[in-house]
């Protein structure tokens, strides 16, 4: 079992739409979560970190985490065509210094 | 502007050969990573460092080496005993606080160099 898992996609979604990505973890003393935007062929990006269980928004996105279920995830809300890219979820499993990151779910904004 | 410069951004390899990939960063950070990414995989670490003349193995070293002589410059330096070496690097940089990431959790990463072996 691979520690972060995530569902490669592609997602598609219409323009306008909540696009949802999901995010399990496996080590239950997780305790910080990311989500990073990689464009094809760039480097990542943080879009949103969340600590604590519930929900976290800014803007358009919003994290969810439930640390019960070991499930993060991120909606993007009136999905644009801009959005199309990779995203990461991370894990920092123990206060380190490390990392770890899913495959990542590739999400495509349909005009 | 502050950011973290990586290079060269493409790079041939032949087999036998090593290759160092340069990354330097003017963000004052105290910890530098690398990171290599397979085509649709995620980041996986092959070294880091919280300070100057200290570093650590992640879960891929092997076939790898890093020095940090300098707070801005961590080279990787790709060895002939990576068997598989074709894939993108990325260095990135965090602020150091009490051994954590910082509370943002904010990786800065480079462009990235891609490494090819002919």
């Amino acid at each position: 079992q691979k520690e972060v898992e995530q569902n490669s996609g592609p997602l598609s979604v219409p323009e306008g739409a909540i696009a949802s990505l999901n995010c399990t973890y496996s080590d239950r003393g997780s305790q910080s979560f990311f989500w990073y935007r990689q464009y094809s062929g760039k480097s990542p990006e943080l879009i949103m970190f969340i600590y604590s269980n519930g929900d976290k928004e800014d803007g358009r996105f919003t994290a969810q985490l439930n640390k019960a279920s070991q499930y993060v995830s991120l909606l993007i809300r009136d999905s644009q065509p801009s959005d199309s890219a990779t995203y990461l979820c991370a894990v920092n499993r123990d206060s380190s210094y490390k990392l770890i990151f899913g495959s990542g779910t590739r999400l495509l904004v349909r005009p | 502007d502050g950011g973290i410069t990586q290079s060269p951004k493409y790079l041939f390899r032949k087999e036998g050969q090593n290759v160092t990939l340069s990354c330097e960063q003017n963000l004052n950070h105290d910890a530098m990573y690398w990171y290599r990414q397979d085509p649709g995989q995620g980041l996986r670490l092959i070294y880091y460092s919280q300070i100057v003349n200290d570093f650590q193995k992640g879960d891929i070293a092997e076939g790898y080496s890093v020095s940090r002589e300098k707070k801005e410059s961590f080279p990787l330096t790709v060895t002939s005993a990576q068997k598989n070496p074709t894939a993108f690097y990325l260095c990135a940089s965090s602020i150091e606080t009490s051994g954590r990431i910082a509370n943002t959790g904010e990786l800065f990463f480079g462009e990235g160099s891609r490494l090819t072996v002919l």
